[in-house]
């Protein structure tokens, strides 16, 4: 059975503040890794791929993978109250056929 | 550009009756097709996805069945709902198992 697995949070961090929202995977096999906004009632947006390991930055975001220890994080800075949403992990093994794996969420508050 | 429509946005159906979902993409040729659901407070759970006309792979054995009748089209049904079945149902898209998904505006389906 693979699993993705996120800390259901929440998590609370005041503005202009770093968030960090962390990822584990247990398929040795993944080879792409997503993160995914998703505001409450809405349907999940992308916000970073990440296909190799160390760090992706786009804009306040950055994206680190170590696939040795099979974690996935995304940081967040200058945290905004905008930004208080449920974020989503999602990996794939790339296998013909086969479709994204989901965790359950993060959900991050920020406190103006 | 890639447009990914998905209808209706909300739905409240009697318990026993059938349901049909309809997603259909534009913008792209042959793209993987993928029903999500999402529980109240619960992960995106996959249910059917397809990589081509016809071509259907089941998650979760349940009431619930998908076809693809034409390339961007995707059609999530149920002969007869039960209670369980209500959730955020999500057509998402993507161009091939290694790459991002792209989800539609969603369904919230409640059964009676």
């Amino acid at each position: 059975q693979k699993e993705v697995e996120q800390n259901s949070g929440p998590l609370s961090v005041p503005e202009g503040a770093i968030a960090s929202l962390n990822c584990t995977y247990s398929d040795r096999g993944s080879q792409s890794f997503f993160w995914y906004r998703q505001y409450s009632g809405k349907s999940p947006e992308l916000i970073m791929s990440i296909y190799s390991n160390g760090d992706k930055e786009d804009g306040r975001f950055t994206a680190q993978l170590n696939k040795a220890s099979q974690y996935v994080s995304l940081l967040i800075r200058d945290s905004q109250p905008s930004d208080s949403a449920t974020y989503l992990c999602a990996v794939n093994n790339d296998q013909a056929g086969t479709a994204l794996i989901f965790g359950k969420g993060t959900t991050l508050s920020v406190s103006s | 550009s890639q447009t990914i429509h998905q209808w209706p946005a909300t739905l409240v159906q009697p318990v026993g009756s059938p349901l049909s979902l309809e997603c259909t993409v534009e913008g792209t040729s042959n793209p993987n097709l993928y029903w999500y659901r999402q529980a109240a407070g619960r992960g995106l759970q996959l249910l059917f996805y397809s990589i081509g006309i016809g071509q259907i792979s089941s998650e979760v054995p349940q009431n619930l069945s998908a076809s693809r009748p034409q390339d961007r089209q995707f059609i999530l049904s149920s002969k007869k709902l039960l209670l369980s079945d209500s959730g955020f149902y999500l057509c998402a898209w993507s161009v091939q198992s290694s790459t991002e998904a792209f989800f539609g505006q969603g369904t919230r389906l409640t059964v009676v």
